[in-house]
């Protein structure tokens, strides 16, 4: 079926460092997603996106993280700066409106040393 | 704010025995719940969901029923292969809003020959 592509899937990055987080949604879905997961814990809601626009973000989407699609290409999030906490997985979805089904990416491993 | 809740963390069974993992929910609204499954360094994959009251859904054997009285969505399956070892996770949304996904803890599935 068809798939949610993040890149790369695996980064580690010094402290105080940028970092992008590419998805690339599957490419008829307008709703994109992106979730927070700690050593195969809960799954955390960060933000989600529709129509070049945040539509909600939760206390975990700190001031330092920011979103954007530019021109219908990569899914992005980005850390400026980063910080240890940061070091989780983050997993990008998308789906066809926002009370459809999620199709999830495999995750891009963040490692924040 | 919404809240699901998985009571167990670590489920260990013999290959063929039944299995069911608890899932409750807190919300204001009528919502979504879902059962994602996750393999190791998988992405997240939808096994099942429902919005109608007391109707079974079933999906490659695992089957759950939404009980709005109890607020419960429990997963089951009558015989639990090795391939079923995984993580499970419970999620529910609003399909009014803004298609945020809220998720349990999960439960650590692990089949033994």
């Amino acid at each position: 079926g068809p798939k949610v592509l993040q890149i790369p899937s695996h980064q580690i990055i010094d402290m105080g460092q940028m970092v992008t987080l590419n998805c690339d949604p599957v490419s008829n879905h307008l709703y994109f997603y992106w979730y927070k997961q700690i050593l195969g814990q809960q799954m955390e809601f960060l933000v989600n996106f529709y129509n070049g626009k945040v539509m909600e973000k939760s206390k975990l989407f700190k001031d330092q993280f920011s979103v954007e699609r530019p021109d219908g290409s990569y899914f992005t999030l980005k850390i400026q700066p980063t910080a240890l906490e940061d070091s989780a997985v983050y997993f990008c979805a998308s789906s066809t409106d926002r009370a459809s089904d999620y199709t999830f990416g495999s995750g891009t491993r963040l490692l924040v040393i | 704010g919404d809240s699901v809740t998985q009571t167990e963390g670590l489920v260990t069974l013999t290959k063929g025995l039944p299995v069911m993992l608890n899932c409750t929910y807190q919300t204001t609204y009528s919502p979504f719940l879902f059962w994602y499954v996750q393999h190791l360094n998988e992405a997240p994959k939808l096994l099942l969901k429902s919005s109608t009251d007391n109707k079974r859904t079933e999906h490659q054997g695992f089957y759950a029923t939404l009980h709005k009285s109890s607020s419960s969505f429990h997963l089951q399956k009558s015989s639990v292969q090795l391939s079923d070892s995984a993580l499970y996770f419970c999620a529910l949304s609003d399909p009014t809003n803004t298609g945020k996904l809220t998720f349990g803890d999960g439960t650590v599935l692990t089949v033994k020959p």
